[in-house]
């Protein structure tokens, strides 16, 4: 089964900045179905991207997500204070799900 | 408007069996590229997978994590029901039901999320 990488594990930034979360997958992502969603403490999970790339309803565009094979990235540009959560990547494959161990992103 | 909304104990016994229930509505259980998976948190970790059923009825659990896991669901009633065997403290933790979809060619993923609910396990 599929490991999901993470990095970095914590991510300190200011308002406006921009934040580069990474996610690396021990095996090819099968057609890029790789996820990314929002937890903030309290909270159900928030769908933020499926597909590597599409955006779920709702999501603002400072939101983007790219990259292909095992490398994939989550960009939030114009960081905002209510960014400040816990990101994981998501994946299934072989009839398995797996997330990332996350990142925590902290806005000063 | 689809929700998911889960119930069970607050506190179960080390070796007791933990009955979760996820109550379900605005989709079918039975029909459409859609399915219900459980995860949970630990105190302070990730999340978790543990198991998931599809509307066709397929099933899988994360058996390398955690055995004795069994979930079944009753479309009558619209809810899923995940049961843990002899749970242990390191079972602890938030555990949410979450709807899965695949009808758009762009993965398996979890759209819409119950608020979770906590279990202690701690004799």
């Amino acid at each position: 089964e599929s490991v999901l990488t993470q990095s970095p594990g914590t991510l300190s930034l200011s308002p406006g900045e921009r934040a580069t979360l990474s996610c690396r997958a021990s095996r090819g992502v099968r057609s890029n179905y790789l996820a990314w969603y929002q937890h903030k403490r309290g909270q159900a999970p928030r769908l933020l991207i499926s597909g590597a790339s599409s955006r779920a309803t709702g999501v603002p565009d400072r939101f983007s997500g790219s990259g292909s094979g095992t490398d994939f990235t989550l960009t939030i540009s114009r960081l905002e204070p209510e960014d400040s959560a816990m990101y994981f990547c998501h994946q299934y494959g072989s009839s398995f799900f797996v997330f990332g161990q996350g990142t925590r992103l902290e806005i000063k | 408007q689809v929700t998911l909304k889960e119930s069970g104990p607050v506190l179960v016994k080390p070796t007791e069996t933990l009955t979760l229930t996820c109550a379900v509505s605005g989709f079918s259980l039975t029909s459409g590229k859609t399915g219900v998976s459980w995860v949970r948190q630990p105190p302070g970790k990730a999340l978790e997978w543990l198991a998931h059923i599809f509307s066709s009825d397929d099933k899988s659990y994360y058996t390398s994590l955690r055995s004795g896991l069994t979930i079944s669901k009753d479309p009558s009633h619209g809810q899923v029901v995940l049961r843990m065997a002899n749970v242990d403290p390191v079972d602890t933790g938030t555990y949410y039901c979450a709807r899965i979809f695949y009808g758009d060619r762009k993965g398996f993923y979890f759209d819409y999320w119950g608020q979770g609910t906590p279990v202690t396990v701690s004799s």
